[in-house]
């Protein structure tokens, strides 16, 4: 079935660097564009960043640009968040999603259980 | 950046009966194309997100027809039309218009 299944949260201290992982089956991953949406514990959702499908295009929040890079292997159904230089607002649990529908960049249909990520000293 | 606000937050339900929730936009949400990027996301209880509605009212791929979307430029809505009880969670609007997608605060639904 079609899955999309995160790994690489844990907890690290500011400043350091974090790589997270978010692998596709049950689908052709290079037909997509795939997102990683992040939530506080207990709190709402904000993306975090968009690459588009061939990966020759992304794009951040401004909460996160200059520090994550949003990446993509399409022979290993792979997208990769790596974050650097993180703060404890980084906190939360860090979602990637697909691209359901190709009249929207937005239409995430499909969406890991997600991977926690924890900023602290 | 584009502000989302919903309302209510909480929002009690009785099941059978029709629900609703409002998702407004601090600028115009209709693109040029003629449509409008809004989409409705449910958190289910210990779940991850699910997509309800995309492009205002078009339901996403499974979403029983009892959910429906409306609104153009700013002002939207989401209908329940008869709540069931594996409805209850917490209802997102969010923007598709340009990236830097940003969500609403969420309206928490729960029984009554």
């Amino acid at each position: 079935q079609v899955q999309l299944v995160e790994s690489g949260g844990g907890v690290v201290q500011p400043g350091r660097s974090l790589r997270l992982s978010c692998v596709g089956s049950g689908f052709r991953f290079s037909d997509y564009g795939m997102h990683w949406v992040r939530q506080i514990t207990g709190k709402g959702l904000e993306w975090v960043a968009l690459i588009w499908n061939s990966g020759n295009k992304e794009d951040y929040a401004d909460s996160v640009k200059g520090r994550f890079t949003i990446s993509r292997d399409n022979s290993k159904n792979t997208v990769t968040l790596q974050m650097n230089s993180l703060r404890v607002e980084d906190t939360a649990v860090y979602f990637c999603a697909r691209v359901g529908y190709s009249a929207t960049l937005g239409g995430m249909d499909v969406w890991g259980r997600g991977t926690t990520v924890i900023v602290s000293s | 950046e584009i502000v989302m606000t919903q309302s209510p937050l909480s929002l009690p339900v009785t099941p059978g009966e029709p629900a609703s929730i409002s998702c407004r936009s601090s600028q115009s949400l209709l693109h040029s194309d003629g449509k409008n990027y809004l989409e409705w996301y449910l958190q289910k209880p210990g779940q991850s997100p699910q997509l309800l509605i995309y492009l205002g009212s078009t339901r996403a791929s499974g979403v029983p027809d009892r959910f429906s979307g409306s609104g153009s430029g700013t002002d939207f809505t989401l209908k329940i039309s008869r709540v069931e009880a594996e409805d209850v969670g917490v209802y997102y609007c969010m923007h598709a218009l340009q990236t830097s997608f940003t969500f609403g605060p969420g309206t928490k639904v729960d029984i009554k």
